[in-house]
């Protein structure tokens, strides 16, 4: 089936770089963009960027311009979410979220969503 | 940057009530608009896209309408697995922006 399998929890001390891994399966990898998008506790939902797996383009919320790195590996079909310069405001649940396109409507939304890493930060 | 405003923030009804949440964006955004449900402690779940559209298996109680910038999801008889927080989700393609509204918790009076 298809799915999304992200990598486990992480703890972090302020000003180090944290690296979460989202190994797709169940469809091609190369044909549906991927999304990260964190939710801080009892926060709501933040979206902070985009990866094309087939050419490897991004696009980054402003927000994180700078600090956020998005790869992917054809391969193993991972992406992976890297952040930098780590401070306690971004402790959160890091989500992967695959981007369905619908064709009839022209709409988009996020169809498929891996299981969340929590990432804390602190000293 | 469209912002994106749910109201109300929270809500609290009876099993049976018909329920309605609001989504306005701060300017026209076609129907470029989906709706999330997130149940306590869980992962979201797509309902609905294109601003109308039931994703595949969503119960019909739920539904979705409005064009432009304003924007509502109902839920014609809420039941008590309803109980969630409900967002809604803008798309832009230029620049990419796919901005989530701050959420509805629903609760179950």
């Amino acid at each position: 089936q298809v799915q999304l399998v992200q990598s486990g929890a992480e703890v972090k001390k302020p000003g180090a770089s944290v690296k979460v891994s989202c190994k797709a399966s169940g469809y091609t990898f190369t044909s549906y963009y991927m999304h990260w998008v964190r939710q801080a506790p009892g926060q709501g939902l933040e979206w902070m960027g985009i990866i094309n797996p087939s050419g490897g383009s991004t696009s980054y919320a402003q927000k994180f311009q700078g600090r956020v790195t998005m790869t992917r590996d054809t391969s193993t079909s991972t992406v992976y979410m890297e952040l930098s310069s780590l401070r306690s405001e971004d402790t959160a649940v890091y989500y992967c979220a695959r981007e369905a396109y619908y064709d009839s409507s022209g709409g988009v939304a996020f169809d498929i969503w891996g299981q969340g890493t929590m990432v804390t930060v602190s000293s | 940057d469209i912002q994106m405003t749910q109201s109300p923030s929270s809500l609290s009804a009876s099993v049976g009530d018909r329920v309605t949440i609001t989504c306005r964006a701060s300017q026209g955004i076609s129907n470029y608009l989906a709706w999330y449900q997130q149940k306590p402690g869980k992962v979201p779940k797509l309902l609905i896209y294109a601003a109308s559209t039931l994703q595949s298996g969503v119960p019909s109680r739920f539904s979705g309408s409005g064009s432009g910038t304003d924007f509502t999801l109902t839920i014609s008889s809420l039941q008590p697995e309803d109980v969630a927080t409900y967002y809604c989700q803008k798309y832009n393609s230029a620049p990419r922006e796919y901005t989530f509204g701050q959420g509805t918790k629903l609760e179950i009076k």
